[in-house]
């Protein structure tokens, strides 16, 4: 079965900072890849997600997520961030023709304004 | 449009009782997950119904947990004998499976404490 790490668990940064939060999966077959996150007070909603084409994937509010295969890794980006991205992030990913969805164990994210 | 629905949004039982959590997942949706998620600890997979196909049950921790969804729509999640570590937040979530790389739309959860 799939799993999934992501490393740093809380992370705390200013406003305008650089954001980029790791995920690796082990599996060695064909994946698709999500971001979720959970904004505080709220259920978990897709942030972005990479099904197949163009590695480099865009989502909501400016985040960025590169699909680089040889290292089984999706890291999630954004260049500036805001105090309202302040939430939890959850890498997901399940192994293609099978709906069952693994997550990691979320990133903490606080961003002090 | 509603999203996916879940009942109660806390639930505090004694060790021992048994619960029953109520999920209404999104209209036409055809795929339905439980997850549980503690503190620290991530989306804990716990079982995947899928149409009228026999549900994917593999995540379930422990013979006390039971999970069936009537008429392909509304799921109840049941744990019998409830322990202590059962305490998190049962989180629903339901998808379109065609194709079957649908994304999750997630309720609120239901926050179970077990004292």
């Amino acid at each position: 079965a799939q799993s999934v790490s992501q490393h740093n668990h809380h992370v705390i940064l200013s406003e305008a900072a650089s954001l980029e939060l790791g995920c690796n999966y082990s599996y060695g077959g064909t994946v698709n890849l999500f971001w979720y996150v959970q904004y505080p007070g709220q259920h978990l909603q897709l942030l972005l997600k990479y099904f197949s084409g163009d590695p480099l994937v865009k989502g909501i509010k400016g985040f960025e997520a590169e699909f680089i295969k040889s290292k089984f890794s999706f890291n999630l980006r954004k260049p500036s961030v805001q105090w309202s991205d302040t939430a939890e992030y959850f890498c997901a990913v399940n192994a293609r023709g099978n709906n069952r969805l693994a997550f990691g164990k979320g990133n903490q994210v606080v961003v002090i304004p | 449009g509603a999203g996916v629905s879940q009942s109660p949004s806390n639930k505090v039982t004694e060790k021992g009782k048994d619960v029953e959590l109520r999920c209404d997942p999104i209209s036409g949706h055809t795929a339905l997950y439980w997850y549980r998620q503690s503190l620290g600890q991530g989306l804990e997979f716990l079982i995947y119904f899928q149409g009228n196909s026999a549900p994917d049950k593999s995540g379930l921790p422990s013979d006390r947990f039971s999970a069936e969804r009537t008429g392909g729509s509304v799921s109840t999640l049941t744990i019998q004998r409830t322990q202590q570590e059962d305490s998190a937040v049962y989180l629903c979530a339901s998808s379109l499976v065609q194709p079957n790389n649908s994304p999750l739309h997630f309720g609120n959860g239901t926050r179970l404490t077990v004292t």
